[in-house]
């Protein structure tokens, strides 16, 4: 079955304290992107990544940190954690850079709570 | 930068009734996709209906169909026969090619039994 795939599904951390968010896709897509939702602010892009070792910032990078090894795998990696962090993230992937051609497939969300 | 616009934090419908989300957006491209996501409480993000800007026909899937207003920059969403699985959070997106995907900032739809 062709997906998006985030680890783990919920995360209750502490300020401070490294974490990784992983994303897997199955589908061969070159595109794949990190998004957090905050209510009131709809979906926000945190990077993107259009090939493998090629990532760029999206709107709001800070305080994360991103790789591009192999094709399928885009993990989400926070140094430091706050609070400020604390909200529902999403990996996406498409075929293509961007949407125009293929639909973004979502991954399931991961809820995250910084202490 | 491009924008996207929900005007509608909230909405509610009768099942079986006909509602209509608003959407508008801001680019100076001449090609580019809009897009309407489903986000209902399982938080898992759907695509529901796709436009692309040079077509001039409005898109439709199934009960789903968007009235595209490229003049006006308005790209709503007309739910028909609404039932109680609509119940979701609707992001309007577009992407204009060089940037990557923007949302609007979702309009909550609760259906009514």
């Amino acid at each position: 079955e062709a997906q998006v795939t985030q680890n783990p599904r919920y995360l209750i951390t502490v300020t401070g304290k490294k974490l990784t968010v992983t994303c897997s896709q199955n589908m061969n897509h070159e595109y794949m992107s990190w998004y957090r939702q905050d209510p009131g602010l709809g979906l926000r892009q945190i990077y993107y990544s259009m090939n493998v070792e090629v990532t760029d910032k999206g709107d709001v990078p800070e305080g994360y940190k991103v790789s591009r090894k192999e094709k399928r795998n885009f993990p989400l990696i926070l140094e430091s954690p706050s609070p400020n962090q604390t909200s529902l993230y999403f990996c996406a992937s498409s075929l293509f850079w961007t949407s125009r051609y293929n639909e973004q497939f979502f991954g399931p969300g991961t809820r995250l709570t910084v202490l | 930068a491009q924008t996207v616009t929900q005007s509608q934090p909230e909405m509610s419908v009768q099942e079986a009734e006909t509602v209509t989300l608003s959407c508008t957006y801001d680019t100076s491209e001449s090609n580019y996709y809009l897009f309407w996501y489903k986000q209902p409480p399982s938080r898992q993000m759907i695509l529901v209906i796709r436009q692309e800007a040079y077509k001039q026909q409005n898109a439709t899937e199934n009960r789903f169909s968007v009235n595209f207003q490229k003049a006006a920059k308005s790209f709503s969403l007309k739910i028909s026969d609404s039932q109680l699985g609509d119940t979701a959070m609707y992001f309007c997106a577009s992407d204009v090619g060089n940037t990557p995907l923007v949302f609007g900032k979702g309009t909550r739809l609760s259906v009514i039994a």
